[in-house]
């Protein structure tokens, strides 16, 4: 089955500054890469998503990119906020496996110091 | 909307009893899940459930059981719990893959700590 690691476990940034967090997966079946961002409390919520035929996906000030070749996607976050400050999760899925059968990575707690 | 509710919040359970996690969802989703949330292992998927009267096992069934009588509930139950049962669990809830819309909408979670 697939298996996604995700570094580093905590990213400790000052406000203003970019962070990058990165995942790697083993089956090349997939092709649905999302990103889910979970605040304290709280279940987690998707932020930005990523299929196979594209190679990069921005959203403000967030983006996404993917290196199929090299099974690895990261997460990018420029003009970091103390509001930033959560766990996100990368994972991945292969289209048509039933059920949306997303394989998470372990999570990433990302601090913003003002 | 309320979109996914989790019952209870918080549960201490003893080695040996039993319980259910109830999930509801008002979004008129096919597919449910299970997920338990530890430390360092991000979400694992328990079970899932992709209609009314269908459910399968996800990654880390056992010990667990589901049922889906009615679309918008998912159940989650614990026969004889066990210390390695401690965890977070989330419900999620999403529209059926045909309609291409990944989109997981979780709820707020479930405590559980098992003595």
């Amino acid at each position: 089955g697939e298996n996604v690691e995700q570094h580093p476990s905590t990213l400790s940034v000052q406000e203003g500054d970019s962070a990058v967090i990165k995942c790697t997966y083993s089956d090349s079946a997939s092709n649905y890469f999302p990103w889910y961002k979970q605040e304290l409390g709280k279940g987690p919520q998707l932020i930005i998503d990523i299929r196979s035929n594209v190679g990069e996906k921005k959203d403000q000030r967030i983006a996404v990119t993917l290196n199929k070749t090299a099974k690895h996607f990261s997460l990018h976050i420029t003009e970091t906020q103390p509001e930033d400050s959560a766990v996100y999760f990368c994972a991945a899925s292969p289209w048509g496996n039933a059920g949306n059968m997303l394989t998470f990575g372990g999570g990433t707690r990302l601090m913003v110091k003002p | 909307n309320a979109g996914v509710t989790q019952t209870p919040k918080f549960r201490v359970l003893k080695t040996g009893q039993s319980m259910t996690l109830l999930c509801a969802q008002d979004m008129n989703h096919e597919y449910m899940y299970w997920y338990r949330q530890d430390p360092g292992m991000g979400l694992r998927l328990i079970h899932y459930s992709v209609g009314e009267g269908t459910t399968a096992k996800g990654e880390v069934p056992d010990g667990y059981n589901v049922s889906r009588l009615k679309k918008q509930n998912f159940l989650l139950g614990l026969e004889s719990a066990a210390p390695s049962q401690t965890s977070v669990y989330f419900c999620a809830s999403s529209y059926s893959r045909d309609r291409r819309n990944e989109k997981l909408f979780f709820g707020s979670g479930t405590q559980l700590s098992v003595l």
